[in-house]
């Protein structure tokens, strides 16, 4: 398998666009996870899916951010409009169960999203 | 208070020395826990996990876990350049909490 596939890699877009970031999480995974990672704040998580259901959305910042998983294979984070404080880099994950023991998050390459 | 905290470092470790890194954690009713590895520029990835009060090895690497004192500990041996990275605790209740990572710099 490829593994979790995120894109684009590096986006840089000016205040008040929108801006949009997918993901492919790894076939057969049931959880799919978006972290947003900051110098200051860490590794933050915003939203996760469950068989492409939003489960616990309470870390997305506000109502510009919205997410959606319309297939097992495919999840969207959009951010509308965005703002300089926005600027992160954006993880997907995805793990075959629900975190336990013994299952591990399997991270995407990462967005860099840098907003002027 | 946060729910997972570490010392952001650096932490400066001469090479073949062991790297001793913390992380306490605020919920009680936390079940796992587990320690990942950032390289610089790239995605976290597991390298430890621990549920059970001790100690846990797994080649240079050992985990600690006193649920009582809320508190994890990750222990490198034989530390190696390749190691310099920052290390992620993570805490997992109801959804996975990292903390904010100690970046750890092996000096040959």
């Amino acid at each position: 398998d490829a593994g979790v596939i995120q894109s684009p890699r590096h986006e840089v877009t000016e205040m008040g666009q929108e801006v949009t970031l997918r993901c492919k999480p790894i076939s057969g995974h049931d959880y799919l996870f978006w972290y947003r990672q900051t110098m200051m704040r860490g590794l933050e998580l915003l939203i996760y899916f469950n068989n492409n259901v939003p489960i616990d959305d309470s870390g997305m910042p506000e109502d510009r951010f919205s997410a959606k998983m319309p297939n097992a294979s495919f999840s969207t984070l959009k951010i509308q409009p965005s703002e300089p404080r926005d600027s992160a880099v954006y993880f997907c994950a995805s793990s075959p169960a629900r975190i336990s023991t013994n299952e591990k998050l399997f991270f995407g390459s990462g967005t860099q999203l840098s907003v002027l | 208070q946060k729910e997972v905290e570490q010392n952001s470092g650096p932490l400066s470790v001469p090479e073949g020395a062991i790297a001793s890194l913390n992380c306490t954690y605020s919920d009680r009713g936390s079940q796992s826990f587990f320690w990942y590895r950032q390289y610089s520029g790239k995605s976290p990835e597991l390298i430890m996990f621990i549920y059970s009060n001790g100690d846990k090895e797994d080649g240079r690497f050992t985990a600690q876990l006193n649920k009582a004192s809320q508190y994890v500990s990750l222990l490198i041996r034989d530390s190696q350049p390749s190691d310099s990275a920052t290390y992620l605790c993570a805490v997992n209740r109801r959804q996975l909490t990292f903390g904010g990572g100690t970046r750890v710099l092996v000096k040959p």
